[in-house]
């Protein structure tokens, strides 16, 4: 199924930007980029998602590669309570959300 | 709306019981997800419904695992009998559209259960 890599984990100072990179070199030119995290003991929450230009919300921002094979989550002044499991998502027309093992951030104050 | 609501938040049960999981997606929701995750296996997608018709069941691990939403606002999953290898978390997560491509999906807190 929808295949993505990860580093398995990444450092961040705490008020420093982080960029999180997802490689997705199979994705089809209908597959979204969805990116969801998970905090400790909870659920996933949704993050951003985007098909082909860059996006921004008010949590992060979303940069995709012109050949849209790599993305990369740029969050851009860490906090403490971004310490999270980062989830890099590439949905297919089966309206699936599969999930890889992700990044786990870390944040130091 | 309250989001995701899933019940039990915990549920401890003895090897060969049955077990129920509940879940009430979001109001106007028309996707419905099961997913559980251990740490051996992370996220695992079980299986999920549009418009409260099962749409893809190839991830429940086997015959013991049963799912059902009898309507729009309520969906249970079923594990009879359950076995330790069962423990884990349960997601439900809902998400409105005519695919979820575009969309996202809101997740509940999770059931933990344990199988003892």
């Amino acid at each position: 199924d929808a295949k993505t890599t990860q580093p398995n984990s990444m450092e961040s100072n705490e008020e420093e930007p982080v960029h999180l990179p997802c490689n997705h070199s199979t994705i089809s030119g209908t597959d979204y980029i969805h990116w969801y995290r998970q905090l400790p003991s909870q659920g996933p929450e949704y993050v951003i998602h985007g098909l082909t230009s860059n996006v921004n919300n008010r949590m992060a921002s979303l940069a995709i590669a012109e050949d849209r094979k790599s993305s990369t989550l740029i969050l851009h002044r860490a906090t403490l309570r971004d310490a999270a499991v980062y989830y890099c998502i590439r949905s297919s027309n089966t309206g699936k959300l599969i999930f890889g093992q992700g990044t786990t951030l870390q944040v130091k104050p | 709306d309250a989001g995701v609501i899933q019940s039990p938040r915990h549920e401890v049960t003895e090897m060969g019981q049955e077990v129920t999981l509940r879940c009430k997606p979001i109001s106007g929701h028309d996707y419905l997800f099961w997913y559980r995750q251990t740490m051996m296996r992370g996220l695992e997608l079980l299986i999920y419904f549009n418009n409260n018709v099962p749409i893809d069941d190839s991830g429940m691990p086997e015959d013991r695992f049963s799912a059902k939403m009898p309507n729009a606002s309520f969906s249970t999953l079923k594990i009879q009998p359950s076995e330790p290898r069962d423990s884990a978390v349960y997601f439900c997560a809902s998400s409105f559209g005519g695919t979820v491509m575009n969309t996202e999906a809101f997740f509940g807190q999770g059931t933990r259960l344990t199988v003892v």
